[in-house]
């Protein structure tokens, strides 16, 4: 049973263009958890997903972040006209009912801002 | 809000040494406790957890034990192994601060060598 996926594993952009990161939930797992980790810091919960439904987005910046976890397909956090303040690992997770204690965990995504 | 501090790295050990990582915590309400273990090119894994006070957690050799009057949960491992190397982050849940008890409030990570 594959985990997480998560892709790209390492993204560079430039100040104001825009990424979008990957997350492929484990086999069966309809929760998606975003969380980021900024350099020297822990990493914090951004966003809670269902399958078409944003259930908890209190710890994503209001502007220029979105997340979406379609019907069929990954995750997509999307980032518009990224900062450098935006560079950070991006580490997504998966569990098959809500739950903090069953939550897997991809690789995460570095996003490296020039 | 919610905080976890744990030790900062990087510690560096030889093989079979004791090993202690030490985290402390903040929270509102009545929290879970978890340590996670990041390997080199890997996902974080849950290594243990522990929901109520005096709970140990214990997984793979490690221990941990939810130390509410300290509020504590520091991480030991009597002999460690050059497979040990890793990333140990310490972690909290905590629905009493009304977030979802979905929600993982991490430490910084505190990074692990064993030598042979």
């Amino acid at each position: 049973n594959a985990g997480v996926m998560q892709n790209p594993r390492h993204l560079v952009r430039r100040r104001g263009q825009e990424a979008r990161l990957r997350c492929s939930p484990m086999k069966g797992h309809s929760h998606v958890y975003w969380y980021r980790q900024l350099p020297e810091e822990g990493l914090k919960f951004m966003v809670y997903l269902q399958k078409e439904n944003i259930i908890d987005e209190s710890g994503m910046p209001k502007e220029r972040f979105s997340a979406e976890f379609p019907k069929e397909g990954p995750s997509i956090l999307r980032i518009q006209q990224v900062v450098r303040g935006d560079s950070a690992a991006y580490f997504c997770a998966s569990s098959y009912s809500v739950s903090s204690y069953e939550q897997y965990f991809g690789p995460g995504t570095r996003l490296t801002v020039t | 809000g919610n905080s976890v501090t744990q030790m900062e790295g990087p510690v560096t050990l030889s093989e079979e040494a004791f090993l202690t990582i030490n985290c402390t915590y903040t929270a509102t309400g009545y929290p879970s406790l978890f340590w996670y273990v990041q390997y080199p090119g890997e996902g974080l894994q849950l290594l243990l957890k522990a929901t109520k006070a005096d709970d140990k957690g214990s997984n793979k050799g490690f221990e941990a034990t939810y130390r509410k009057e300290t509020t504590s949960f520091h991480l030991e491992k009597g002999s460690v192994q050059v497979s040990d190397s890793a990333v140990y982050f310490c972690a909290l849940s905590d629905s009493g601060a009304g977030a979802g008890s979905y929600q993982l409030t991490f430490g910084k990570g505190t990074k692990l060598s064993v030598i042979p």
